[in-house]
């Protein structure tokens, strides 16, 4: 079945400390987005990549990065320098066509800093 | 600046009875728009999408309107179900660009 795996579930973390989050899509597609929502808002563009070796910053990249060294990979890490990391982080991915194509998102992970 | 704006945080409908979700937008450069439902803990998955050049679109229960006039979208959901009790998002793109700017999203509560 294809589709996108985000991994781990539930993650926890000491301030001060980086994180990597694991997103993986086997649904072919081109372009891949990290999104973070918190309580009472909206999905939030953290980081998008439209191919490999290349991403874009969204709209609060600040404290973030990311690598896309393979097509089906795009990982995110948490670094210290973001103030509040503690939110339910979300991966989707989509197609490259030149129109707006729907994303399909994984089932995210809800990281925590203690 | 909140391009997206879903104005009402929660909506609470009988079983059977239409369900009407709604959505205004600013960016007038917006062609493209799309409704997600989430669940709890859940990633979103697709429910419907509607072009600028339609004012119209319709899958089994759900129908998109777009009204462009008034920047404006709604979602109506017909008849509401249990299992469509969920935070609905609305987003938005344009022609050339993959990037969604979603709304803060609708808690749709259906009372059984």
């Amino acid at each position: 079945d294809g589709g996108i795996t985000q991994s781990p579930k539930y993650l926890f973390r000491k301030e001060g400390q980086n994180v990597t989050l694991s997103c993986e899509q086997n649904l072919n597609h081109d372009a891949m987005y990290w999104y973070r929502q918190d309580p009472g808002q909206g999905l939030r563009l953290i980081y998008y990549s439209q191919i490999v070796n290349d991403f874009q910053k969204g709209d609060i990249a600040e404290g973030y990065s990311v690598s896309r060294e393979k097509k089906e990979s795009f990982p995110l890490t948490v670094t210290s320098a973001q103030k509040n990391p503690t939110a339910f982080y979300l991966c989707a991915s989509s197609y490259v066509t030149g129109s707006p194509d729907t994303q399909y998102f994984g089932p995210g992970t809800r990281l925590t800093v203690l | 600046d909140q391009q997206v704006k879903q104005n009402s945080p929660s909506l609470s409908v009988q079983e059977g009875r239409i369900s009407i979700l709604n959505c205004d937008y600013t960016n007038s450069m917006f062609d493209y728009f799309l409704w997600y439902k989430k669940y709890p803990a859940e990633g979103p998955t697709f429910l419907i999408s509607i072009s600028s050049i339609k004012d119209k679109n319709e899958d089994g229960r759900f129908t998109v309107f777009l009204n462009k006039s008034a920047k404006h979208l709604s979602l109506h959901i017909v008849p509401s179900q249990p299992g469509d009790s969920a935070v609905y998002f609305c987003a938005a793109s344009n022609f050339g660009n993959e990037k969604l700017t979603f709304g803060t999203g609708t808690r749709l509560t259906i009372i059984p």
